[in-house]
This record gives C-alpha cells, sequence and structure tokens, in this order.
C-alpha cells in the first residue's frame, strides 16, 4: 500500500489565485480529514469526511472547500487564497471505527 | 469538548538523560488518546496510544506513556535520550464512540532538543 499521499509537496500561490491540494488512500479507509499546521498553534481540523459523498467541517472551515465524491480520494479547494493560509498542510485518514489516524507527507503552502 | 494541553513548548534534554514530556486532557467522556513524533519537514508518524487497555502504553523507539485518568495526564516519557529523538512531539485526544466520527483534537507540541 502507498498508504496517505499528498500533491503537491510544495506550492507558491498569489492572493486571490485558486487551487487544489490532493489527497488520496489506497487503504478503503472510510475516514478522511484535512488539518493545517501552524507555529504554536499544533495541528486544527479544516475539514472531514466519513465515507463517499459525506462531509463535515471541523474547527477551521472558512476559506476551503471539499468533496468526497470517491472513497479514495479526499482534495481540498483554495478558491480565493489569502496570506493567513500560509501553512502546512495535512491529510489523515483511518478505517471507520478505528482510532488510529494515518498521516500524509504534506504540502508545505505559501501565498504571497 | 474535549482539549490537551501541553506543558512546554520546548523541551531540552541531555543525552542519557530521561525524557519527560507533559500531556493533560480533558474530556467529558472516556478518551482514547495519543503521542504522535514530527521529525523536520516530515509528517506525523504515531509513537503509541491508549485505547482504554493497559494504562502503561509501550511505543516506538523505547517511549512509553501512563494514562492517570485521576490526574487526566498522559505524560510521554524515555529513560534515555538519544539524538535521533530530536523532534517535536504532539498530544492528541479523541472520543471513543462509534458513529465514525470522531475528531483528534491536537495539542499545541513540544520542540525536544537533545544535547550533546
Amino acid at each position: 500500500n502507498a498508504g496517505v499521499t499528498q500533491t503537491p509537496k510544495f506550492q507558491v500561490l498569489k492572493t486571490g489565485q485558486s487551487m487544489t491540494l490532493q489527497c488520496a488512500q489506497d487503504m478503503n479507509h472510510e475516514y478522511m480529514s484535512w488539518y493545517r499546521q501552524d507555529p504554536g498553534m499544533g495541528l486544527r481540523l479544516i475539514h472531514y469526511s466519513v465515507g463517499a459523498g459525506i462531509t463535515d467541517q471541523g474547527e477551521v472551515p472558512n476559506g476551503y472547500n471539499v468533496s468526497r465524491s470517491t472513497t479514495e480520494d479526499f482534495p481540498l479547494r483554495l478558491l480565493s487564497a489569502a496570506p493567513s493560509q500560509t501553512s502546512v498542510y495535512f491529510c489523515a485518514s483511518r478505517r471507520g471505527g478505528s482510532p488510529l489516524l494515518l498521516f500524509g507527507p504534506g504540502t508545505r503552502l505559501t501565498v504571497l | 469538548a474535549q482539549s490537551v494541553t501541553q506543558l512546554g513548548s520546548h523541551v531540552s534534554v541531555s543525552e542519557g538523560a530521561l525524557v519527560l514530556l507533559r500531556c493533560n486532557y480533558s474530556s467529558s467522556v472516556p478518551p482514547y488518546l495519543f503521542w504522535y513524533v514530527q521529525y523536520p519537514n516530515q509528517g506525523l508518524q504515531l509513537l503509541l496510544k491508549y485505547t482504554s487497555a493497559a494504562t502503561l502504553v509501550k511505543g516506538i523507539n523505547g517511549f512509553e506513556a501512563e494514562f492517570k485518568k485521576s490526574e487526566t495526564s498522559f505524560h510521554l516519557t524515555k529513560p534515555s535520550a538519544h539524538m535521533s529523538d530530536a523532534a517535536e512531539y504532539f498530544c492528541a485526544v479523541s472520543r471513543i464512540s462509534n458513529f465514525g466520527n470522531e475528531k483528534l483534537t491536537f495539542g499545541t507540541g513540544t520542540r525536544l532538543t537533545i544535547i550533546p
């Protein structure tokens, strides 16, 4: 298994641009989620999904959209990037009913 | 609601000395508790987890943690620090639930520095 994969690893955007961070897992995990990591703030949950077609907001959802059309993929969309969205983004997944969350390698995003 | 407090954003210990990273949690229901480690420019890796079985949990790389309900703590320890232990450590809490939507809440992290 490849586990949880994320692309790209690095990205630089200008304010107002849009982009999609990709996340995929090949473990047939029902639950997928996106976190952002900022210095001194730990990881904060942006959005999560408990299965295909089901998504919900986390702690810091503003400025981000998600969709879950397949079990494998959970993309995160920034519609109009802002400097406050400069961060490291982690995707994570787990089996339904299991507490063990597995993380991808992260995407470092800079918004100028 | 659930939360995690990690005492000390930076901890320095000498190589060979005891490592103690502190974590206190708040949860209205029985929790799952985790320690994750993040090496520079990498993702998060699970060190160990408490899921309501034994209160003393052993993890990878010689780390262990003890769940103390009376103190609402889950401190991480290692008897003898190694240079390779230098990293950032995150404590996290989740609820025990059958609904599948349990959220993992992280502490703010503790950066561990090992002094040669």
